[in-house]
């Protein structure tokens, strides 16, 4: 399996602050991608980065991937409290999800 | 409008009984998958079928049984043998296997009583 692994588990932060959340994974990829769930609903695909990129923007969404460290980071800023919800990513095309980092944007 | 479509939103089972889940999707995709949610955790595959008449075993297939007579229509069976089937359950699907964006259904919830 090639499923990556969400940090950290929980994440609680102010209306207006940025959140980071991050995701490892340990195989050589094409690309990552990163979703959303809101509680009690499907998740929703939000972006996917390619392993020949390093950066990607969507509205205020940021992501990063770091092919030499495994890793990913999704950046929302100014964040607001309809950002809250769990955030997977999912890699290399594999269909399977890690626990997902639940974020908490407090009004 | 396109998209996944499941049903019951919502089913209450006595135990022992088999129930069966409804996807349904006209996105004309190839791939469908079925996972497994419980409170606060992430998702586990159960079952993936990658084109009509096919489908594979997950990661907790045991309990559970599926078909893919249609390209639309990929049902999953939550049968008595499955221990605790109490859970959300998320139907999937992707334009073929392995080539990216999941788009998935609002899920059902299974509660057996």
């Amino acid at each position: 399996s090639q499923q990556g692994e969400e940090d950290p588990q929980a994440l609680s932060i102010q209306e207006g602050e940025n959140a980071t959340m991050n995701c490892s994974y340990k195989t050589s990829i094409n690309n990552l991608q990163w979703y959303r769930q809101n509680s009690g609903r499907g998740l929703v695909h939000l972006i996917l980065i390619r392993s020949n990129e390093r950066e990607k923007h969507s509205g205020r969404l940021r992501v990063t991937l770091d092919t030499s460290k495994k890793s990913s980071s999704l950046l929302i800023t100014a964040s607001r409290a309809a950002d809250t919800a769990s955030y997977f990513c999912a890699v290399q095309n594999d269909m399977r999800f890690g626990a997902g980092t639940r974020l908490t944007v407090k009004p | 409008d396109g998209g996944i479509t499941q049903s019951p939103k919502y089913l209450f089972r006595k135990e022992g009984q088999n129930v069966t889940l409804s996807c349904e999707q006209n996105l004309n995709h190839d791939a469908m998958y079925w996972y497994r949610q419980d409170p606060g955790q992430g998702l586990r595959l159960i079952y993936y079928s990658q084109i009509v008449n096919d489908f594979q075993k997950g990661d907790i297939a045991e309990g559970y049984s599926v078909s893919r007579e249609k390209k639309e229509s990929f049902p999953l069976t939550v049968t008595s043998a499955q221990k605790n089937p109490t859970a959300f359950y998320l139907c999937a699907s992707s334009m073929a296997p392995n080539t990216g964006e999941l788009f998935f259904g609002e899920g059902s919830r299974l509660t057996v009583l």
